[in-house]
């Protein structure tokens, strides 16, 4: 199956803790984009990126969280010194060269205590 | 900035029938997608049907259909003969295609329709 995949699925940290959330595009897709739900809400974009750069970030928080896409490897979302109001579902999708239609991953929900 | 605007919180339709789904958007540009997600109890995000701004033809895929009209900036969604495994939230979104910059390529999405199908 070559889906997005991320892990973990699920991730519990306590307040402090770092939280590192992983994304595999779809097989010969280079474009990720990552989006936040919070409970009863609709998803919230976040960083879209392409190999090695960062295209738009203007839905990231201006600290503690940062993203990257290296030219090996999967996708990177990490949180900092996480609080409890990072407790959400962190998507990421993916797509081609024609970025006209995202393909999600199953998301990873992170608790934090 | 783009807005989508989805009306019916919870909705919900009997095993068989067709239920329709509503959808809004406001936004200044020309060259855009809509889509409608689905999100099932297992939270997965699965895309059910896309639509290209510039084609006037309603996008269709087997039992979903969706009824666009540019001009009202509306997209709803039509499900028809529903079955059980429909029962999910339902996610209109809004793909801006301006090429570079700040807002490029992100999906602006509604805050859902909570569909549920009764046997």
């Amino acid at each position: 199956n070559a889906g997005v995949m991320q892990n973990p699925r699920h991730l519990v940290r306590r307040r402090g803790q770092e939280a590192r959330l992983r994304c595999s595009p779809m097989k010969g897709h280079s474009h990720v984009y990552w989006y936040r739900q919070l409970p009863e809400e609709g998803l919230k974009f976040m960083v879209y990126l392409q190999k090695e750069n960062i295209i738009d970030e203007s839905g990231m928080p201006k600290e503690r969280f940062s993203a990257e896409f290296p030219k090996e490897g999967p996708s990177i979302l990490r949180i900092q010194q996480v609080v409890r109001g990072d407790s959400a579902a962190y998507f990421c999708a993916s797509s081609g060269d024609l970025v006209d239609t995202q393909y999600f991953g199953p998301g990873t929900r992170l608790t934090v205590l | 900035a783009q807005t989508v605007t989805q009306s019916q919180p919870e909705m919900s339709v009997q095993e068989a029938e067709t239920v329709t789904l509503s959808c809004t958007y406001d936004t200044s540009e020309s060259n855009y997608y809509l889509f409608w997600y689905k999100q099932p109890p297992s939270r997965q995000m699965i895309l059910v049907i896309r639509q290209e701004a510039y084609k006037q033809q309603n996008a269709t895929e087997n039992r979903f259909s969706v009824n666009f009209q540019k001009a009202a900036k509306s997209f709803s969604l039509k499900i028809s003969d529903s079955q059980l495994g429909d029962t999910a939230m339902y996610f209109c979104a809004f793909l801006n295609r301006r090429p570079s910059g700040a807002g490029s390529y992100q999906l602006t999405f509604g805050k859902g329709t909570k569909l549920s199908v009764i046997p």
